[in-house]
């Protein structure tokens, strides 16, 4: 059974630059969830999806953006991008409604912002 | 604002003795998770553990929780080298319909061989 896949593996893009990062759940898992992280501020939840709809969204300014299809892959956008946007962006899928039986984490995309 | 709050911070122990790490979170939760990371990789679940459930178990893992402490706890038994990576508790608030885990800043094990 594959993993949580994310695309690309690592990014480099310049400050003003937009970015399209992409997760593919467990195959079944319908909730997506992304969580950004740095190492001054840790792991910080971003948003979650479930059916095609955003159910909760994390403290961050509207450059952060995310959509789910329904074949339940996510993408995340962060449009005019920021040096301290530079982190490891995380996508993790659950089975269980509202992530009841825990998250699979995907393996990140390493954001670098220069 | 972190929910969860690891200590140690960092942790160093010899390979087959115990690692015991602490959790405390601030406010009522529905379950506590531990993850963990190994050098900037992706998360890996470990263990759930539901606000009714005080203890648990899978293989060398035991965790525990107190929620009238507001606090967790993991232990590893006989750690080995592959045991070295960080660990993470992440508590689920789930307030109304919205889920979402809070994460603390983890703990950086390593196990010497």
């Amino acid at each position: 059974k594959a993993g949580v896949t994310q695309t690309p593996r690592y990014l480099i893009k310049t400050r003003g630059q937009q970015v399209t990062l992409s997760c593919s759940p467990i195959s079944g898992h319908r909730s997506v969830s992304w969580y950004q992280q740095t190492p001054g501020q840790g792991l910080q939840f971003l948003f979650e999806y479930f059916s095609e709809t955003q159910r909760n969204k994390g403290n961050f300014p509207g450059r952060f953006s995310g959509r789910q299809f329904s074949n339940s892959r996510s993408e995340m956008n962060v449009s005019t991008l920021e040096l301290g946007d530079s982190a490891l962006y995380l996508c993790a899928s659950s089975w269980g409604d509202r992530g009841i039986y825990g998250y699979t984490f995907g393996s990140g995309t390493r954001l670098t912002v220069v | 604002s972190q929910q969860g709050e690891e200590d140690p911070q960092a942790l160093s122990i010899q390979e087959g003795e115990n690692a015991t790490m602490n959790c405390s979170y601030k406010t009522s939760i529905n379950n506590l998770q531990w993850y963990r990371q190994n050098s900037g990789r992706g998360l890996v679940h470990l263990i759930l553990i539901r606000s009714n459930e005080r203890e648990k178990h899978s293989g060398r893992l035991r965790v525990t929780l107190d929620t009238s402490k507001k606090s967790s706890s993991l232990l590893i038994t006989a750690s080995r080298a592959a045991d070295t990576a960080s660990y993470f508790c992440a508590t689920d608030l789930r307030t109304g319909a919205n889920s979402k885990l809070t994460f603390g800043k983890g703990i950086t094990l390593s196990v010497r061989p």
